[in-house]
């Protein structure tokens, strides 16, 4: 069975352009998260969808991140445009229904320069 | 405020020897989860464990333990004879929301390094 697929694993841009980071969950998981994690910080939740829905966005840090899961399959998060505090690792992770357990994909390491 | 404290940023140990990572947790929830996960230097976060907050048996699953007091808020793993693989971040995690579950609240992790 295949794992949490994140791409690109690394991304380096400048200041002002845009990024997008995509994230295949596990085939089945209806529920998806992305977390981020930036130097020398907690990892943080960002946000949490339900197949297409978005369950809880509440850690989102402002409108120039945009999190989308059309029909319900993988995620793309994009940062438009990007700042230099946007840098850190990117996670998504998935699971089924309440089972307890998370499945983490390796991380999209963003640069900002 | 800090939910998940991991005071530990680091310990170095030898291979065999016992190592406890140490996890304060902060809460004002009765119901509540806790976690633990492995960072191995691939990147991904490997589960380890779940405690719902109304279970304070401990735990034994091979060389790993953990042991979980209320009283004290915490929630500890102890790596028994450790090994060179067992070289990772550890992190402790919390989660007060039954309806989002996967939403974690993390500690800063433990880097743990093991020699031969």
């Amino acid at each position: 069975e295949a794992g949490v697929t994140q791409f690109p694993s690394h991304s380096v841009i400048e200041k002002g352009q845009t990024v997008t980071l995509r994230c295949d969950p596990i085939s089945g998981h209806d529920n998806l998260y992305w977390y981020r994690r930036v130097m020398g910080k907690e990892i943080k939740f960002l946000l949490h969808f339900v197949k297409e829905s978005k369950q809880d966005e509440s850690g989102m840090p402002n409108n120039r991140f945009l999190a989308e899961r059309t029909g319900g399959t993988y995620s793309t998060l994009k940062v438009q445009p990007a700042e230099l505090e946007d840098s850190g690792v990117y996670f998504c992770a998935s699971s089924q229904a309440f089972t307890g357990r998370l499945f983490f994909g390796s991380g999209t390491q963003l640069s900002v320069l | 405020a800090q939910k998940v404290t991991q005071a530990q940023t680091e310990i170095s140990v030898v291979e065999k020897e016992d190592v406890t990572l140490d996890c304060v947790y902060e809460t004002r929830d009765t119901t509540y989860y806790l976690f633990w996960y492995k960072q191995p230097p691939s990147g991904e976060l490997v589960f380890l464990i779940r405690r719902n907050s109304f279970d304070e048996q401990n735990e034994i699953s091979g060389r790993y333990s953990w042991n979980f007091q209320k009283s004290t808020s915490s929630f500890n793993f102890t790596i028994t004879a450790s090994q060179v693989v067992d070289s990772a971040v550890y992190f402790c995690a919390l989660s007060e929301e039954f309806d989002s579950w996967g939403k974690l609240q993390f500690g800063a992790g433990t880097q743990v390094v093991v020699t031969p």
